[in-house]
């Protein structure tokens, strides 16, 4: 069975500073992961996604992610926080042998001026 | 951004009322889904569309029912509206299904009060 647990429910950072996201998963075969964004009273939008090609996944608004299977990990990075990046972050875990996909609960970013 | 409205986006509703949202897409992707989103358990699958009139439930499917007679068209209802349904509910699409590698692309939501 599949599952994903982000690791923590609020992030602050100050502006101009990295941000580190953590997403752990489990999964019975070769899982997909992704990560949404949602900003305050929006829907979700699909930030990036891994999909087994390369582990190092680039997305929108400079965020990337590595997929790090001996870890099982799936966290989400950037280098240099903006204001605009306050919003709520979801690791999603698809599994091609469960036909679901996974959300974790999420993680809000707050971005200190 | 995928062509999906959400209707209403804001709704009141008194316990014991049926309330029906709709989920209507511009896309003609074959996969349709509705979550709802509360606080501490990021979003639930409710149910789910693979084609016309093909539905199936999700991790939460108590208390809704589905339908979808047209490809572009999902209708959630809940036949008789609680107070544990008070939520966000979000309307999905996709052309493959969870499961694989194809993104899911979001309505903007429908918040739900039920007094």
């Amino acid at each position: 069975a599949q599952s994903v647990t982000q690791l923590d429910s609020h992030v602050s950072v100050s502006e101009g500073t990295p941000v580190l996201l953590r997403c752990n998963y489990s999964s019975s075969y070769s899982p997909s992961l992704f990560w949404y964004v949602q900003h305050p009273n929006k829907g979700l939008q699909l930030l990036l996604k891994y999909t087994s090609a390369a582990t190092l996944v680039k997305g929108i608004n400079g965020f990337e992610a590595e997929f790090k299977k001996s870890e099982t990990s799936f966290h989400l990075t950037k280098p240099s926080a903006h204001m605009s990046d306050a919003a709520e972050y979801f690791c999603v875990v698809s599994d091609r042998g469960d036909d679901k996909i996974i959300f974790g609960k999420g993680t809000r970013l707050h971005i200190l001026p | 951004d995928a062509g999906i409205t959400q209707s209403p986006r804001h709704k009141v509703t008194e316990t014991g009322t049926p309330v029906t949202l709709r989920c209507h897409q511009t896309e003609n992707h074959r996969y349709m889904y509705w979550y709802r989103q509360d606080p501490g358990h990021g979003l639930r699958l409710i149910h789910y569309s693979y084609g016309v009139k093909d539905t199936d439930k999700g991790e939460v499917s108590d208390g809704y029912s589905v339908s979808r007679s047209k490809t572009e068209d999902f209708l959630l209802t809940l036949e008789s509206a609680t107070s544990s349904q008070t939520s966000v509910y979000f309307c999905a699409i996709s052309e493959s299904p969870a499961g694989g590698t194809d993104t899911q692309y979001f309505g903007p939501g429908t918040r739900l009060t039920v007094l």
